[in-house]
């Protein structure tokens, strides 16, 4: 099981990049890592995922060391809106298991005027 | 929208009630997945379900009892539940079970409050 660890909390101000680095030492070399946001009340939303280098779409974009034992979600020019608590989770696609899916207790991100 | 519904969005129930939350999905996935949330706690995985076969059961008690007619609709028998059961429910799913690289496709979750 790869166990991920991310700051508990994060605060930005609008406008600012937001980099949110989750740690994944035991990453397998079949895992994915793969971000998800969740807003008070709701279901996690998915944003983004990867495996190694950098991977961009059009809301964010993930950064992968070449070691994979860490990974960076990086959140351009934040708005308010982006407040939510931001999840990473590793998973292989070829293991099944309830060990595969575990949410940790994500940052939360707090975006101020 | 994402493709998944969830009804009730919010339950009261008593400790010798019974309900169910009720869970579609529109995807054509064929996995389906219930979690529990509670307050500040992270998202805990219940049930597991791959065409319409429960896959895992992560020791969950018997007081949540779940159940999948077909590849979209999951349900989760309540009864006899605690108040320490009280927390958001929610129902997603994805198109192979379990698998690293697929994205979850969540619901907006059941609000419920055991008294």
């Amino acid at each position: 099981l790869a166990k991920t660890t991310q700051p508990i909390s994060m605060d930005s101000y609008e406008g600012q990049e937001v980099n949110i680095t989750c740690s994944h030492n035991n990453i397998a070399t079949n895992d994915y890592i793969t971000w998800y946001q969740q807003f008070p009340s709701q279901g996690p939303r998915f944003i983004i995922q990867g495996y190694k280098t950098k991977v961009t779409n059009e809301v964010a974009s993930l950064f992968i060391p070449a070691d994979r034992k860490s990974s960076t979600l990086s959140l351009p020019r934040v708005s308010l809106s982006d407040t939510a608590v931001y999840y990473c989770l590793v998973g292989d696609p070829g293991i099944t298991g309830f060990q595969k899916l575990v949410f940790g207790t994500g940052t939360r991100l707090l975006v101020s005027p | 929208e994402t493709g998944v519904t969830q009804t009730p969005r919010h339950l009261v129930m008593g400790m010798t009630n019974k309900k169910s939350l009720k869970c579609e999905q529109h995807l054509g996935h064929n996995a389906m997945y219930w979690y529990k949330q509670s307050a500040k706690k992270p998202l805990e995985l219940m049930f597991v379900y791959s065409l319409e076969e429960r896959v895992e059961n992560n020791s969950v008690p018997s007081r949540f009892s779940p159940e999948c007619p077909n590849s979209s609709h999951l349900f989760l028998h309540l009864h006899t539940l605690q108040p320490e059961d009280s927390a958001l429910y929610l129902c997603a799913s994805s198109q192979t079970p379990l698998a690293g690289d697929n994205e979850q496709f969540f619901g907006p979750g059941t609000r419920l409050t055991v008294l």
